[in-house]
């Protein structure tokens, strides 16, 4: 089972949609997640850390369940701009990071 | 934010000659960088965790030999890839931790693309 799994996608969307990614984690002691974006060709960048009590940034909403070691990643009313690929990633201890393969979204006008 | 810079920024080379790839931390003293590669629609892959003044720690399955990593100072780590081979070429991108930052966040550099021909 790997680490961090993810649904690789594609995520096709029309503007102005609202879609949702998940991810799973196994390692039940992670304390971090995150979701990063990274475009084509290039490096990932933050995007939001994820709190247990769930956390929003305008038109995206992070949740965490640890009892189902579940993250997930809403994002509302979608523009072209937000096609790219979303990671997840979690702590592995010792400060590693591990990212899951990534879920491509792709939005259409 | 923290800005972390990589060079070369793309590198094409030979069967057999060494790459050295750059990083550094612009803004901030990174005591601890990593490396990782990534291959097409696959995840990014830690290579090794760097600590300066300190030798790297490799995960499994990756050839110190091979790729040798230096950090020297607060701000640079470099990584050496030796007698390069054409399985070498990958996206290779550095990340550094900020220690006055959020716990585990990494800032990553613009990454590296070598191909070996």
């Amino acid at each position: 089972r790997k680490e961090v799994e993810q649904d690789p996608g594609p995520f096709n969307v029309p503007e102005g949609a609202t879609v949702a990614f998940n991810c799973t984690y196994s390692n039940s002691a992670s304390q971090s997640f995150f979701w990063y974006r990274q475009d084509c060709r290039k490096e990932p960048k933050l995007l939001m850390s994820v709190y247990s009590s769930g956390n929003e940034d305008g038109r995206f909403t992070a949740q965490l369940n640890r009892a189902s070691q579940y993250i997930s990643l809403l994002i509302r009313d979608s523009k072209l701009s937000d096609s790219a690929t979303y990671l997840c990633v979690v702590d592995g201890n010792t400060g590693k990071l591990i990212f899951g393969q990534g879920t491509t979204l792709q939005v259409k006008p | 934010g923290a800005v972390v810079s990589q060079h070369p920024s793309w590198v094409i080379c030979k069967s057999g000659t060494s790459v050295k790839i750059e990083c550094r931390s612009l803004d901030f003293q990174a005591t601890t960088m990593f490396w990782y590669r990534q291959f097409p629609k696959q995840s990014l892959m830690l290579m090794a965790t760097s600590n300066e003044g300190s030798k790297a720690t490799y995960e499994q399955g990756v050839e110190k030999d091979k790729f040798l990593i230096n950090h020297a100072s607060l701000t640079l780590s470099t990584l050496t890839v030796t007698s390069a081979h054409p399985e070498d070429s990958s996206f290779y991108i550095c990340s550094a931790r900020d220690p006055e930052g959020t716990y585990n966040e990494q800032f990553f550099g613009p990454g590296t693309r070598l191909t070996v021909l």
